[in-house]
């Protein structure tokens, strides 16, 4: 079925620091969206993101959290700078149709 | 918050046995769906259960739906050992259908 992929799967960075977090969408799908999932807790709608504008926010999706998707490259979000609590697991997923399709996620440790 | 159970819950059975899985919700739904998440991948619709429908099958899989009492419950047929997941319930909401997840149920099959 389609793949949406997430790179990198790992990420360990230093508190403070920058990450950018880097979704491939499957090709024709038009809405896109960000999950965080804390060990062992449900998983979290962070935003989503639909015709270059982000349509809808948590109140996780924090100042510091930003996504955007250039040119119909990479979904990516950006955290900036970075918090002990940001630490989890990131999922990305978009959709055509009604199902969304999620990525394997990106597990983020902040330091 | 959106559900009723906070915290994942666990159940382990033997290949064979039939097992269901309870969600209740709290605000409006059109729609509730099931996810399967396997470890260290992203969530997989599996079942999807419609406000106009009471009941759902895909194999060996039955979703229920009870809008009166805001409760859908998720059956599996003589468990198989590849059955070993957690299974999350979601509902939709939104003009873009951000999805709310319960904490879901990690089941184990087999020892």
């Amino acid at each position: 079925g389609p793949k949406v992929l997430q790179i990198p799967s790992h990420q360990i960075i230093d508190m403070g620091q920058m990450v950018t977090l880097n979704c491939d969408p499957v090709s024709n799908h038009l809405y896109f969206y960000w999950y965080k999932q804390i060990l062992g807790q449900q998983m979290e709608f962070l935003v989503n993101f639909y015709n270059g504008k982000v349509m809808e926010k948590s109140k996780l999706f924090k100042d510091q959290f930003s996504v955007e998707r250039p040119d119909g490259s990479y979904f990516t979000l950006k955290i900036q700078p970075t918090a002990l609590e940001d630490s989890a697991v990131y999922f990305c997923a978009s959709r055509r149709g009604y199902e969304q399709y999620f990525g394997p996620g990106t597990r983020l440790t902040v330091l | 918050s959106q559900w009723g159970e906070e915290n994942l819950q666990a159940l382990s059975i033997q290949e064979g046995e039939d097992v269901t899985m309870n969600c209740s919700y709290k605000t409006y739904t059109t729609v509730v769906h099931w996810y399967r998440q396997d470890s260290g991948r992203g969530p997989a619709l599996i079942i999807l259960i419609r406000s106009n429908e009471r009941e759902k099958r895909s194999g060996r899989l039955r979703a229920t739906l009870d809008t009166s009492s805001q409760s859908s419950s998720l059956s599996i047929t003589a468990a198989q050992c590849e059955d070993t997941a957690v299974y999350f319930c979601a509902t939709e909401a939104g003009s873009f259908n951000k999805l709310t997840f319960g904490a879901g149920t990690r089941l184990a099959v087999c020892p």
